[in-house]
């Protein structure tokens, strides 16, 4: 079983639409999670994190992290054309002495169309 | 990028040849990071540093090498380049760590793309 993985994708929503991305992690120690955006040829970009179960909010976009099920999900309200991208889940391995590293899904490829 | 450039951005080199990657960073971040990207591995780490000369190895270390003489500059050498090797390579760095691992929020630089032949 991988550590972090992904919903395989492609996702594709109109523009105007929801967009729900989810991920699941294997390790129970997690602690930190985030969500990179990823433009074709270019550098993850952070979009969000979260470290409680529950939701957090940041304009269009809400992560919501439910650690007893080893879950969290990535929704994009009011989908433009230009959150078209590869999202990738990331999970802080291990508390304590990680140094903070970092595990990272496969990404899913979102495609918003007009 | 969050203060962070990386050298080259392209390079193209043969089989057997010695390759460096600079990661420098005008942040003053304790802890830098080395990642490879390919298509259907999404991005794995290479090795990361927690401070000048203190580095361990991540998942995919075999045949890197890594060096940290300043607190800016973390380099990342391939010995000898194999084709396996063929890659988009990401440097990241993080300022802090605390008690249980959190506020380790990375920032990527823009990639180095390398082509072995």
């Amino acid at each position: 079983q991988k550590e972090v993985e992904q919903n395989s994708g492609p996702l594709s929503v109109p523009e105007g639409a929801i967009a729900s991305l989810n991920c699941t992690y294997s390790d129970r120690v997690s602690q930190s999670f985030f969500w990179y955006r990823q433009y074709s040829g270019k550098s993850p970009e952070l979009i969000m994190s979260i470290y409680s179960n529950g939701d957090k909010e940041d304009g269009r976009f809400t992560a919501q992290l439910n650690k007893a099920s080893q879950y969290v999900s990535l929704l994009i309200r009011d989908s433009q054309p230009s959150d078209s991208a590869t999202y990738l889940c990331a999970v802080n391995n291990a508390g304590g002495t990680s140094y903070g590293k970092l595990t990272f899904g496969q990404g899913t490829i979102l495609t918003v169309h007009p | 990028d969050a203060g962070i450039t990386q050298s080259p951005r392209h390079k193209v080199t043969e089989t057997g040849t010695p390759v460096t990657l600079r990661c420098h960073q005008t942040e003053n971040h304790r802890y830098m990071y080395w990642y490879r990207q390919d298509p259907g591995h999404g991005l794995r780490l290479i090795h990361y540093s927690y401070g000048v000369k203190d580095t361990d190895k991540g998942e995919v270390s075999d045949g890197y090498s890594v060096s940290r003489s300043k607190t800016e500059d973390f380099l990342l050498t391939l010995e000898s380049a194999t084709s396996s090797q063929t890659s988009v390579y990401f440097c990241a760095i993080s300022e802090s760590v605390v008690a249980g691992g959190r506020r380790e929020t990375q920032y990527f630089g823009p990639g180095t793309r390398l082509l072995v032949l």
